[in-house]
């Protein structure tokens, strides 16, 4: 049983481009969390994406996009990329649609650094 | 909105020592609170959870955390930790998105 996969493992951008990362869920897991890692920090969330909508959103511009696809896979796509969204970004599964008690398993996350 | 605070980030200690690392969450209402764990060059993993019940719950590899509400608190506790337990823990709190801690990077030393 595959666990949560995500993709690419590391990306190098510069100021000012676009970014997509990708993430497959856990098998039998339809909801996706996003995360976003700083250095020394613990995870913040980004946004929440169940039947293909954003359900919850956490404090970040709208330059943080995503999308969720009939197969439950999930991309997070940045814009206008800032030095600062340098971190790791990682991806979270769950069974249900964003209950407090839902388990979140993660994978192994993307490192971005922004040159 | 829900915040963790976990102190002492950085905890160094030998062999067989005991270890606590403290959680502190705020938020007024029903909370499912978490422990999670990064090994070096790992993804986080779920070490034990709290949703009801016994406040006394149990986890992997032997640790435990106790969850007393009147101090908003969830501490995570091992009696005897190992070399093998030496990696970053992170307090979580889940209101329907999870909520973490900056966390505890632990060095045990052999």
């Amino acid at each position: 049983d595959a666990g949560v996969t995500q993709s690419p493992t590391h990306l190098i951008k510069t100021r000012g481009q676009q970014v997509t990362l990708r993430c497959s869920p856990k098998s039998g897991h339809d909801t996706v969390s996003w995360y976003q890692q700083a250095l020394g920090q613990g995870p913040q969330f980004i946004f929440q994406y169940y039947e293909e909508e954003e359900r919850q959103r956490g404090n970040f511009p709208d330059r943080f996009s995503g999308h969720q696809f009939p197969n439950y896979s999930s991309e997070l796509n940045v814009n206008a990329l800032l030095l600062g969204d340098s971190a790791l970004y990682l991806c979270a599964s769950s069974p249900g649609t964003g209950f407090s008690t839902d388990t979140q398993y993660f994978g192994p996350g993307t490192r971005l650094t922004v040159l | 909105a829900q915040s963790v605070s976990q102190h002492n980030h950085h905890v160094i200690l030998s062999e067989a020592a005991s270890l606590e690392l403290g959680c502190n969450y705020s938020y007024g209402g029903t909370v499912n609170l978490f422990w999670y764990v990064q090994y070096p060059g790992q993804h986080l993993q779920l070490l034990l959870k709290y949703f009801s019940g016994d406040p006394l719950v149990k986890g992997i590899k032997g640790f435990e955390a106790e969850f007393i509400k009147s101090k908003f608190s969830f501490n995570l506790r091992k009696p005897s930790v190992q070399w093998s337990d030496t990696a970053e823990y992170f307090c979580a709190v889940n209101t329907g998105r999870l909520a973490f801690g900056k966390g505890n990077q632990v060095v045990v030393i052999p």
